[in-house]
């Protein structure tokens, strides 16, 4: 069975900062997608940034960036220039590829951001 | 489009007491995701749809659980005979389901409380 894991329960980040939150994963499929959500305070879970494990090119959106490292199974999530907004819990998450798609969730990295 | 609507946002029942979810995806989105997060913990999968086929159920799932979607549409989950370990957030996310395109849109959720 696949399983995730983030071993940072908790991050703290001065504002303008960089930060990395940590996850590695097990699997013994060759096809995935790898996830992360972010989930403010009493909202929605949104997508921050996906990538393909097929993929070599480690992807980025804006400010978020991932270091995927695929032999080693882990899938780290660099957040550049850090702001108020992005203080929520972050969640990695994998997905077989094929026709599947259930997601299986990490437990979590709280991110605090200081003024 | 409003996205993912979920409703009650909280339940608060009595154990043994029956409660019913429901769940209103993005509308041109043909997959329906039914998720259970507990404090401190990142979202389980409990089951989904393809359309209105139920396409598979987690272990999670005992049987006083049961989710339907009639008409691929809103999607319903009903738990019978509530436990106090039922108590947590039932999160409903929705995707077009494609190759290439699986981004799940999640809902807020339903926070339920057994007393």
């Amino acid at each position: 069975a696949q399983t995730v894991t983030q071993s940072q329960p908790e991050m703290s980040v001065q504002e303008a900062e960089t930060v990395t939150l940590s996850c590695t994963y097990d699997t013994s499929e060759s096809d995935y997608y790898l996830f992360w959500y972010k989930q403010p305070p009493s909202r929605q879970m949104i997508l921050v940034i996906r990538q393909e494990a097929y993929k070599q090119q480690n992807a980025t959106e804006n400010r978020f960036s991932v270091n995927f490292q695929k032999a080693a199974k882990s899938f780290s999530l660099k957040i550049s220039d850090s702001q108020l907004g992005d203080a929520a819990m972050y969640f990695c998450a994998y997905s077989n590829g094929g026709s599947q798609g259930n997601l299986i969730f990490g437990k979590g990295t709280k991110l605090s951001v200081k003024p | 489009d409003t996205g993912v609507s979920q409703d009650p946002r909280h339940k608060i029942t009595k154990r043994g007491q029956n409660v019913t979810f429901r769940c209103d995806p993005i509308s041109e989105h043909n997959r329906l995701y039914w998720y259970r997060q507990t404090l401190g913990q990142g979202p389980e999968f409990l089951t989904y749809f393809q359309n209105e086929a139920q396409l598979e159920k987690s272990r999670l799932l005992s049987d006083r659980f049961s989710a339907e979607r009639p008409k691929g549409s809103f999607s319903t989950l009903e738990i019978q005979r509530t436990e106090q370990g039922d108590s947590a957030m039932y999160l409903c996310a929705s995707s077009f389901w494609a190759p290439t395109d699986y981004e799940q849109y999640f809902g807020p959720g339903t926070r339920l409380t057994v007393t």
